[in-house]
């Protein structure tokens, strides 16, 4: 079992659409979340980052920790054309300061 | 410069030849990191370096693969008698400081095909 598994999708939506991306972990030591969005033949940019437990917002985007589950979801409000991109989760913790990341998954957003 | 900044952007080579590739991390920042990926596939970790310290190397694949680290800013990240599986994207990250709480800056990256 990979540490942190992500469906690729891709995820097709309509304009305006409410998003939700998730990952899972295997690892309860983790404690730092991260979302990155990945446009295509870009580095990975950060989003959110969030600490334990529970939610944290930012426009449009909230980010939401479930550490009993080990689920953590990105939700994307009122989604825009130019938010179609991959959205990587990524996490660390446990004594390690290197982020494991999902495979991303891939958001198309169709007028 | 403002961002990490990674050269070559693009890079096709031969199978069995040397490649190298260039990582500038964002200035003052202690920490970088190398990760691959590849087509459908999320980031594979591949090496860690912090300040001075020995750098960790548990995720490069084979013995093939090298980096360094001059001076705690630059580095190169070798590839040896390249193979086509090693046909990714190469990129390259830093941070501010070691620490769980730090976020990763990402270079554009440089691909990488051999043929």
């Amino acid at each position: 079992q990979k540490e942190v598994e992500q469906d690729p999708g891709p995820l097709s939506v309509p304009e305006g659409a409410i998003v939700s991306l998730n990952c899972t972990y295997s690892n309860s030591a983790f404690q730092y979340f991260m979302w990155y969005r990945q446009y295509s033949r870009k580095g990975p940019e950060l989003l959110m980052y969030t600490y334990s437990s529970g939610n944290k917002e930012d426009g449009r985007f909230t980010a939401q920790v479930d550490k009993s589950s080990k689920y953590i979801s990105l939700f994307i409000r009122d989604s825009q054309p130019s938010d179609s991109a991959t959205y990587l989760c990524a996490i660390k913790g446990g004594g390690s300061y290197i982020p494991t990341f999902g495979r991303g998954t891939s958001l198309i957003v169709h007028p | 410069g403002a961002g990490v900044s990674q050269s070559p952007s693009n890079k096709v080579t031969e199978k069995g030849k040397d490649v190298e590739l260039r990582c500038d991390p964002i200035s003052g920042h202690t920490a970088l990191y190398w990760y691959r990926q590849s087509l459908g596939q999320g980031l594979e970790f591949l090496i860690y370096f912090q300040g001075n310290s020995a750098p960790d190397k548990s995720g490069l694949p084979s013995d093939r693969f090298s980096a360094e680290r001059t001076g705690g800013s630059v580095s190169t990240l070798t590839i040896q008698r390249t193979q086509q599986e090693d046909s990714a994207v190469y990129l390259c990250a830093s941070s501010s400081r070691q620490g769980e709480d730090t976020e990763a800056f990402f270079g554009q990256g440089t691909r990488l095909t051999v043929v």
